[in-house]
């Protein structure tokens, strides 16, 4: 089973729409979070859920609308989509003996 | 911006040891030494943590200096398929929102 579960993989959409990435899982944590790579690599923290509450919002836009209805479960809405939102979203969640975050497959996004 | 600096790559040849420094000269004394490894296009994928002793588990090891100002990850017999980008990270085990900040990594390159 996996343990953290994103869909779609690759998602190719038109700039100005809307757009909603799912992520699950499998583990028990209490704590889920979303990061955005870029195209040049670099690794960064969007938001991050406790028990379905928001704990981190690191300056993202208003376009980004993280929900969690419950806490196996942290989606990502993103509306009127930009060229520059194009990159690859992984989900994570946090927790087990070594305190650490446990990554999804990632979606690419691709914004025409 | 990440706290820890590593060389942008490095090269090894298959069934040798692989060694990957990470300087973090500004941690505190309450911040961990996170290693994680991103194969390409798969997520970052966590390898091992410590404090301040010397750590070791089934993927590799962990040397951390005595000053903690620097620590050196150790694969024992690198293969092709540990061909990935290494990020060396510095966090507070027990806080709240448990965020990973990833700095550019080293890109390890194992040759046949």
């Amino acid at each position: 089973d996996t343990a953290v579960s994103q869909t779609p993989k690759y998602l190719v959409t038109q700039m100005g729409n809307d757009k909603s990435i799912k992520c699950e899982q499998n583990l028990g944590h209490d704590t889920m979070y979303w990061y955005k790579q870029d195209s040049k690599k670099f690794l960064k923290i969007m938001f991050s859920y406790n028990n379905k509450e928001l704990i981190i919002n690191e300056t993202v836009p208003n376009r980004f609308s993280p929900k969690s209805p419950d806490k196996a479960h942290l989606n990502l809405h993103i509306n009127s989509l930009e060229l520059g939102d194009s990159a690859v979203y992984f989900c994570a969640s946090r927790g087990g003996s070594t305190d650490t975050q446990y990554f999804g497959p990632g979606t690419r996004l691709t914004v025409l | 911006d990440a706290k820890t600096t590593q060389p942008p790559s490095m090269d090894c040849a298959e069934g040798r040891a692989a060694n990957l420094p990470c300087n973090h000269s500004t941690i505190s004394g309450n911040e961990y030494v996170y290693w994680y490894r991103q194969i390409h296009s798969q997520g970052p994928q966590y390898i091992i943590h410590g404090l301040k002793n010397n750590e070791t588990n089934e993927m590799a090891s962990l040397i951390i200096t005595e000053d903690r100002k620097s620590s050196t990850l150790i694969l024992p017999h690198a293969t092709l398929r540990d061909t990935a980008v290494y990020y060396c990270i510095v966090r507070v085990s027990s806080s709240n929102t448990g965020k990973l900040i990833f700095g550019q990594g080293t890109t390890l390159q194992v040759k046949p």
